[in-house]
């Protein structure tokens, strides 16, 4: 799987949107890129994934750039319930893992 | 919703004892995983399984473990001998077109 980088942590706000930003420079043109949460003492959980177009569900939004060599998941009004560490993931669709990095820790505040 | 179940929550062990660890994956999917999350560290994959057979595993699944599918619901991951290393939680994931984890077994080995 491509590398992915994104920062170690970040604060927002409750009812603010929050902009988690992912770079994946090295993005082949087949590697989708998936976003997963873990909330604490639980297992990751599915938050969104694309390949080339924004894309919306009833999670979170995810903006990827044109290059597609970053990407953005956007979470509109951040709730206490949000705070997690957030993955960012690039997987090719012939690929039969997942490897996790680090993520960011998303600390919100009331 | 459908979703991924794992028992035991906990299993506590003594060294060198054998351990299996039970997981249903969502019953439409066809690609199996175990990834394990030591205390404060990322999450680790360990294998895959598609067809009745690995399809891919990391460094960190040795000969200590395996895994079967015995009755075409249940997903288990055996450790044969167990080491205080092996303390970790351990997901089950299952996909079919995203990938669900499951709430994950606690492992500690005394």
């Amino acid at each position: 799987d491509a590398k992915t980088t994104q920062p170690n942590s970040m604060e927002s706000n409750e009812e603010e949107p929050v902009h988690l930003p992912c770079n994946h420079s090295t993005i082949s043109g087949t590697d989708y890129i998936h976003w997963y949460r873990q909330l604490p003492s639980q297992g990751p959980e599915y938050v969104i994934h694309g390949l080339t177009s924004n894309v919306n569900n009833r999670m979170a939004s995810l903006a990827i750039a044109e290059d597609r060599k970053s990407s953005t998941l956007i979470l509109h009004r951040a709730t206490l319930r949000d705070a997690a560490v957030y993955y960012c993931i690039l997987r090719d669709d012939w690929s039969n893992d997942m490897r996790f990095g680090a993520g960011t820790r998303l600390t919100v505040k009331p | 919703e459908p979703e991924v179940t794992q028992t035991p929550s906990h299993q506590v062990t003594q060294m060198g004892q054998e351990v299996i660890l039970r997981c249903v994956p969502i019953s439409n999917h066809l690609y199996f995983y175990w990834y394990r999350q030591i205390l404060g560290q990322k999450v680790e994959f360990l294998v895959s399984f598609y067809n009745n057979e690995i399809s891919e595993k990391s460094e960190i699944f040795d000969d200590q473990f395996s895994v079967e599918r015995p009755d075409g619901s249940n997903f288990t991951l055996k450790i044969r001998s167990t080491k205080l290393e092996d303390s970790a939680m351990y997901f089950c994931a299952s996909r079919g077109t995203e990938q669900f984890f499951g709430p994950g077994t606690r492992l500690t080995v005394l």
